[in-house]
């Protein structure tokens, strides 16, 4: 089955700096690919998503890549705030899976004031 | 529109008992599925329900079932339960039984706690 992992598994920034997470996934299969931020006490929000069609998807300060060829994606968060501190999950999903996701093993992101 | 509801919260149980956890998607959605979601294996999918059939299943124990009501409701049970079973178990509500939408909502979670 498919395979999602997942780095760094912890992260400190300065606020006002970048961060970046990576993830490799296993199956040439997958075709989506969300990114969710978890915040203590509540379930994962999705923040961003691509499809295997597409690159590149940016939405304000958060941008995610993908690499088909290499089979990896990676979310860069720009301009970082406190608020942006929380674990963030990658996850890959194919079609035949249907709402099946299968996550990465989570980043903890520290922003520093 | 109001979210995905899970119910309990909080839940304590011993070795040995079983549990039944409760999850209300969100008004038109008619998928559900659930997750387990621990430190050491992180989450993990349990199974997903749409229209009331199982779609899809993860690599959990028969004691772990579930199904899903004509109102799209869902319940996941665990029968005698182990140490390891203590978790969060958190469901998300889905309209359609396909990825690629970013309408796949999750709820806050039951934490399970076993004794």
């Amino acid at each position: 089955g498919e395979n999602v992992e997942q780095h760094p598994s912890t992260l400190s920034v300065q606020e006002g700096d970048s961060a970046v997470i990576k993830c490799t996934y296993s199956d040439s299969a997958s075709n989506y690919f969300p990114w969710y931020k978890q915040e203590l006490g509540k379930g994962p929000q999705l923040i961003i998503d691509i499809r295997s069609n597409v690159g590149e998807k940016k939405d304000q300060r958060i941008a995610v890549t993908l690499n088909k060829t290499a089979k990896h994606f990676s979310l860069h968060i720009t301009e970082t705030q406190p608020e942006d501190s929380a674990v963030y999950f990658c996850a890959a999903s194919m079609s035949a899976a249907g709402n099946k996701l299968t996550f990465g093993g989570g980043t903890r992101v520290l922003v520093k004031p | 529109k109001a979210g995905v509801t899970q119910t309990p919260r909080y839940l304590i149980k011993t070795r040995g008992q079983q549990v039944t956890l409760s999850c209300s998607p969100i008004s038109g959605h008619r998928s559900v599925s659930w997750y387990q979601q621990t430190p050491g294996q992180g989450l993990q999918f349990l199974f997903e329900y749409f229209s009331e059939t199982q779609r899809n299943k993860g690599n959990f124990p028969g004691r772990f079932s579930g199904r899903q009501f004509s109102n799209s409701r869902s319940e996941m049970n665990v029968s005698t339960l182990e140490l390891g079973d203590s978790a969060l178990y958190l469901c998300a509500s889905s309209r359609y039984w396909t990825s690629g939408f970013p309408d796949r909502f999750f709820g806050p979670g039951t934490r399970l706690t076993v004794l």
